[in-house]
């Protein structure tokens, strides 16, 4: 599978508390994408970092890449309540087709 | 500007039944994607349309998926007939030509196939 995989699959933080979650995938990639996904909702794009860059910030987010060891990872600091969500890795192998990830389920408890 | 907008937004029916969903996607945006999502999973990419070509299918059941995009603009897909395992979400997005780009997704058309 060109899936990514996510991990942990689930995260349970208090408020204020730093989250970070992780993807491993197989092959080469373009670039690797973000995703939020509230419950019941669409996904929401969060940042791209491309297979040339090694960190990127957004915010509260930051994410790193490190390709020799085919694994990214997402922080979200200074959690919040609203943050509470399904987070996804989306990896592009060949140009604009995505192969998604399991997905971390981070629950923030305030 | 408006988003991806699906229809409908629920739809429950018997096995072997067909069914059909709807997806407008934002304005300008020549790449539109299909995607199902079983519950608990990330999405599965199901077809991926630059303008009105469908450019890879690779992941469609085509014995009882069909999918369309008239004139490079809207798109339909297709279930018929439907299974008790095709119960999933259906999520359409699209993408601006523009390489290194975002998904922008619709809410999705919850399947429930009884």
């Amino acid at each position: 599978s060109q899936q990514g995989e996510e991990d942990p699959q689930a995260l349970s933080i208090q408020e204020g508390e730093n989250a970070t979650m992780n993807c491993s995938y197989k092959t080469s990639i373009n670039n690797l994408q973000w995703y939020r996904q509230n419950s019941g909702r669409g996904l929401v794009h969060l940042i791209l970092i491309r297979s040339n860059e090694r960190e990127k910030h957004s915010g509260r987010l930051r994410v790193t890449l490190d390709t020799s060891k085919k694994s990214s990872s997402l922080l979200i600091t200074a959690s919040r309540a609203a943050d509470t969500a399904s987070y996804f890795c989306a990896t592009d192998f060949t140009g604009n087709q995505f192969y998604f990830g399991t997905g971390t389920s981070l629950t923030v408890i305030p | 500007e408006a988003g991806v907008v699906q229809s409908p937004r629920y739809k429950i029916i018997e096995k072997k039944q067909p069914v059909a969903f709807w997806c407008n996607p934002i304005s300008g945006h020549n790449t539109l994607y299909w995607y199902r999502q079983n519950l608990g999973q990330g999405p599965e990419l199901l077809i991926r349309y630059e303008n009105e070509e469908a450019v890879d299918d690779s992941q469609l059941p085509k014995d009882r998926f069909s999918a369309e995009r008239l004139k490079g603009v809207d798109s339909t897909l297709k279930i018929q007939p439907a299974e008790l395992g095709d119960s999933a979400v259906y999520l359409c997005a699209s993408m601006s030509g523009s390489r290194y780009n975002e998904q922008f997704f619709g809410p999705g058309t919850r399947l429930t196939v009884l």
